[in-house]
């Protein structure tokens, strides 16, 4: 049973929009939550993440917002550039974010049309 | 070179063969892992190292091996694999230990084919 679901496989948003990606888990011990971005033939690159202490955090175009009653986090991108045509990958943990108890959702690829 | 570089990029066996995937770290990072992505599904850890020791082996069949001979190499030995082992091999590097909180650095992957 997938505990980080990414129930949205695409999304295709035009440029200089907003974009949403979205996040499920099941988990009530998950305490730290980060999103990845890869590109076609690279690995996953670290995005953005945040403590469940928090339940926002922004750097730039980028802010992630967690709804710990829902257990949901949302990632905002704005505004969208074609650039950031990716797969995004969300990722959470309920050791205080220890690297080997990383679970990752299946990613959802972003198309931004120019 | 910078970062975590993986070698090779593509590598296409048949299911009697022996090869091995490389991994190396320049970050001065004291952790490192291997994941698995399949298609349409999560990665996968599969093995983490810290301090050249395995500290977390995910239930991975022995038909993967893997070596760690310093804190900035990684090897995944491949024996007698199956089709469905077929998909993208990722290393990761980390600073301070699995048990840290900290972003994971990837290599651009290993994409195995088994025929």
């Amino acid at each position: 049973d997938q505990q980080v679901k990414q129930n949205s496989p695409s999304l295709s948003v035009q440029e200089g929009r907003i974009s949403i990606l979205n996040c499920d888990y099941t988990n009530s011990m998950f305490d730290y939550f980060l999103w990845y971005k890869k590109y076609p033939a690279e690995g996953p690159t670290f995005l953005i993440s945040i403590s469940s202490i928090k339940d926002k955090n922004e750097d730039g175009r980028f802010t992630v917002f967690l709804n710990k009653s829902a257990k949901h986090l949302s990632l905002h991108i704005v505004p969208s550039q074609p650039g950031d045509s990716a797969v995004y990958f969300c990722a959470a943990s309920g050791s205080g974010g220890a690297t080997n108890k990383l679970i990752f959702g299946t990613g959802t690829l972003l198309a931004v049309q120019p | 070179e910078t970062g975590v570089t993986q070698t090779p990029r593509h590598l296409v066996m048949g299911m009697t063969n022996k090869k091995s995937l490389k991994c190396e770290q320049h970050l001065g990072h004291n952790a490192m892992y291997w994941y698995k992505q399949s298609a349409k599904k999560p990665l996968e850890l599969m093995f983490v190292y810290s301090l050249e020791e395995r500290v977390e082996n995910n239930s991975v069949p022995s038909r993967f091996s893997p070596e760690c001979p310093n804190s900035s190499h990684l090897f995944l030995h491949l024996h007698t694999l199956q089709p469905e082992d077929s998909a993208l091999y990722l290393c990761a590097s980390s600073q301070g230990g699995p048990g840290v909180s900290g972003p994971l650095h990837f290599g651009n992957g290993t994409r195995l084919t088994v025929t």
